[in-house]
């Protein structure tokens, strides 16, 4: 069936640098695009979202970028710090919404 | 912002007993909510999906006898784990939107487990 999915299980950085978080997606009738950030034993956190007729979308110290004829989907965080640190979902929603498999990213200090 | 309330964040039940994991949105009427089920180092899977005043639609595999869904008004959505097993333990998340398609929030989640 169609799914959302993940490139890298585990992403390590160094403080400071920018980190960029992949999925990929299969469903093209998906009309919404959500990241979400979690802490262990909490329950997700939007980060930042984007619909379907947008490329590009910024946030403060993030940016998501869609990219629909590949079907990708990226996060990209800028000057990351420790708190940063966590498991990184991207959500696609079509009537309703699936998660991928998420990204573990660790930031060294 | 939007609230999402879950509770209890953790419960601990015997086989054989049911148990109740609640969600309400305290600030914003939630038309659609979404549980899902994670297991430790996994992704979300999502285990049905229901609207205010409609019977909720499970995905392929959820028994929706065993895991019943009640969204009777528009601020509450139950998660009912009948007759509990050991393998029934995990952690359930709720999520709840306006049900415009845009902007989900998330409860805190339910750990359950069953000894």
């Amino acid at each position: 069936g169609e799914s959302v999915g993940l490139h890298l299980p585990t992403l390590s950085v160094q403080e400071g640098d920018n980190s960029i978080i992949n999925c990929a997606y299969s469903n093209s009738a998906s009309d919404y695009f959500i990241w979400y950030k979690q802490e262990s034993g909490k329950g997700p956190q939007f980060i930042i979202d984007i619909r379907s007729n947008m490329d590009k979308r910024q946030g403060q110290r993030v940016t998501v970028l869609l990219n629909k004829t590949v079907k990708h989907l990226s996060l990209q965080i800028a000057a990351t710090q420790p708190g940063d640190s966590a498991v990184y979902f991207c959500a696609e929603h079509n009537n309703d919404m699936r998660f991928g498999a998420g990204t573990r990213l660790t930031v060294k200090p | 912002g939007a609230v999402v309330s879950q509770h209890p964040s953790r419960v601990i039940c015997k086989s054989g007993t049911s148990v109740k994991i609640e969600c309400r949105s305290l600030d914003f009427q939630a038309t659609t909510m979404f549980w899902y089920r994670q297991f430790p180092k996994k992704s979300l899977m999502l285990m049905a999906t229901s609207n205010e005043g409609s019977k909720a639609t499970y995905e392929q595999g959820v028994e929706k006898d065993k895991f019943l869904i009640n969204h009777a008004s528009l601020t509450l959505s139950t998660l009912t784990v009948t007759s509990a097993h050991p393998e029934d333990s995990s952690f359930y998340i709720c999520s709840a939107g306006t049900g415009t398609g845009y902007g989900y929030t998330f409860g805190s989640g339910t750990r359950l487990t069953v000894v």
